[in-house]
């Protein structure tokens, strides 16, 4: 198994463009999170997933889209970039709801808005 | 949900047992104990996770009070390896999320 993957490694965009961070698993995963990382910060939850087609918001979803058209992939969308979402992103999937089962973390990408 | 405390910083030595504090002061009945850790620029990892009963596995020991009030995660001997940040996380069951705070950043000295 690849576990959890993101791509890219690295991105830096200027302000106000668009892109989509991608994140997949190939563990039949149900549960998947992106999560958001600032410099010397805790992780912040952006939004997550239970399942295909089912979506929420997490802490801090402003600027921010998913979507869930199938159980292995979940893409994050920055509508307009802004300097504010320079921050490390990671991607998270597990079986069952993090709270009780093991959450699997991707290698993250950082994101760089000029 | 429950917050929880944790020193910000801590050192210990190669080869010794760390003991790292939790305190969940509100924890509600039905909230697990977790922990995770995030070596330099990584996704976290998975360390142990309990409710009530202290947990072994082959990284490390979660010893919860009998209050659940505090936890301690123990790493028997610690490696170099082991320098990261550790995140202890309150959450109850079947909550859809993890929520991180500032974790302690453990420093294993040789």
């Amino acid at each position: 198994n690849a576990g959890v993957t993101q791509t890219p490694k690295f991105q830096v965009l200027k302000t106000g463009q668009s892109m989509t961070l991608q994140c997949a698993q190939d563990m039949n995963h149900e549960y998947m999170s992106w999560y958001r990382q600032d410099p010397g910060m805790g992780l912040r939850l952006i939004h997550y997933s239970v399942g295909a087609g089912i979506t929420d918001q997490g802490e801090v979803p402003n600027g921010y889209n998913v979507s869930r058209s199938t159980t292995e992939d979940f893409p994050l969308r920055l509508l307009s970039a802004a300097p504010s979402q320079t921050s490390v992103y990671f991607c998270a999937s597990s079986y069952a709801s993090p709270s009780t089962d093991t959450q699997y973390f991707g290698p993250g990408t950082r994101l760089t808005v000029l | 949900d429950a917050k929880t405390t944790q020193p910000p910083s801590m050192d210990c030595a190669e080869g010794r047992a760390a003991n790292l504090p939790c305190n969940h002061s509100t924890i509600s009945g039905n909230e697990y104990v977790y922990w995770y850790r995030q070596i330099h620029s990584q996704g976290p990892q998975y360390i142990i996770h309990g409710l009530k009963n202290n947990e072994t596995n082959e990284m490390a020991s979660l010893i919860i009070t009998e209050d659940r009030k505090s936890s301690t995660l123990i790493l028997p001997h610690a490696t170099l390896r082991d320098t990261a940040v550790y995140y202890c996380i309150v959450e109850k069951a079947a909550g859809n999320k993890l929520t991180f705070g500032g974790g302690t950043r453990v420093l294993v000295k040789p």
